[in-house]
């Protein structure tokens, strides 16, 4: 059964350098998501990706986050300077259709020292 | 304003019950409904939706229940099984041309055997 992936498993950074996360949806779906879940807290939406551009942030995706599909395949998530408050699960999600199901890959877990 | 509560932070249940796991929405707009299971160290995974236009749908050993009058969700899990131990989140969503899914808090599910 097809799978959302993503790399890395887990990414320990210094406050202030940037990460990219990775995610590579399923091959037929055209719309991507970036979600987080801090320790013990529910999931969070973050961005919403569709033709190459964003559809909708939250308030939480601000200047320090960026999305891009840079070759056709890979989705990736950029936190240009990160805080120690960006240390959460991040949860790539993709879709076949903007109004169904959502299927999400296992995380990346961020940690900001 | 968006939210999604749940009424019970854990339930346990005999192996062999049947589970109830019950959510509030607030927003009246929202027309998709989807259930979630999370195991620990894992992505959330799809179990059952339900659209607005409809007020019970069932899967596998799983049924979902809209009460629209009351904006209230519930999944019921049959003969519950030892895996079906986990975080079950009901997440919405608030439609308004997005396809964000906003998310609540969780209930932890413990089945004894």
């Amino acid at each position: 059964e097809p799978e959302v992936t993503q790399t890395p498993s887990h990414q320990v950074t210094q406050m202030g350098q940037e990460v990219i996360l990775r995610c590579v949806p399923i091959s037929n779906h055209l719309y991507f998501y970036w979600y987080r879940q801090i320790l013990g807290q529910k999931v969070e939406f973050l961005v919403s990706f569709y033709n190459n551009e964003i559809s909708e942030k939250s308030e939480i995706f601000d200047d320090q986050f960026s999305v891009e599909r840079p070759d056709g395949s890979n989705f990736t998530l950029k936190i240009r300077s990160t805080k120690l408050e960006d240390s959460a699960m991040y949860f790539c999600a993709t879709g076949a259709r903007w109004d169904n199901e959502q299927f999400f890959g296992p995380g990346t877990r961020l940690t900001v020292l | 304003g968006e939210s999604v509560g749940l009424h019970l932070p854990t339930l346990s249940v005999q192996e062999g019950d049947n589970s109830i796991i019950n959510c509030a929405y607030s927003n009246s707009a929202s027309d998709y409904f989807i259930w979630y299971k999370q195991e620990s160290g894992k992505g959330p995974q799809f179990i059952i939706d339900i659209r607005s236009n409809m007020d019970k749908r069932q899967g596998q050993r799983v049924t979902v229940l809209l009460n629209k009058t009351v904006k209230h969700l519930s999944l019921q899990i049959a003969a519950t099984q030892p895996g079906d131990s986990a975080v079950y989140f009901c997440a919405e969503n608030p439609s308004l041309g997005g396809n964000k899914l906003v998310f609540g808090a969780g209930t932890i599910l413990r089945v004894k055997s």
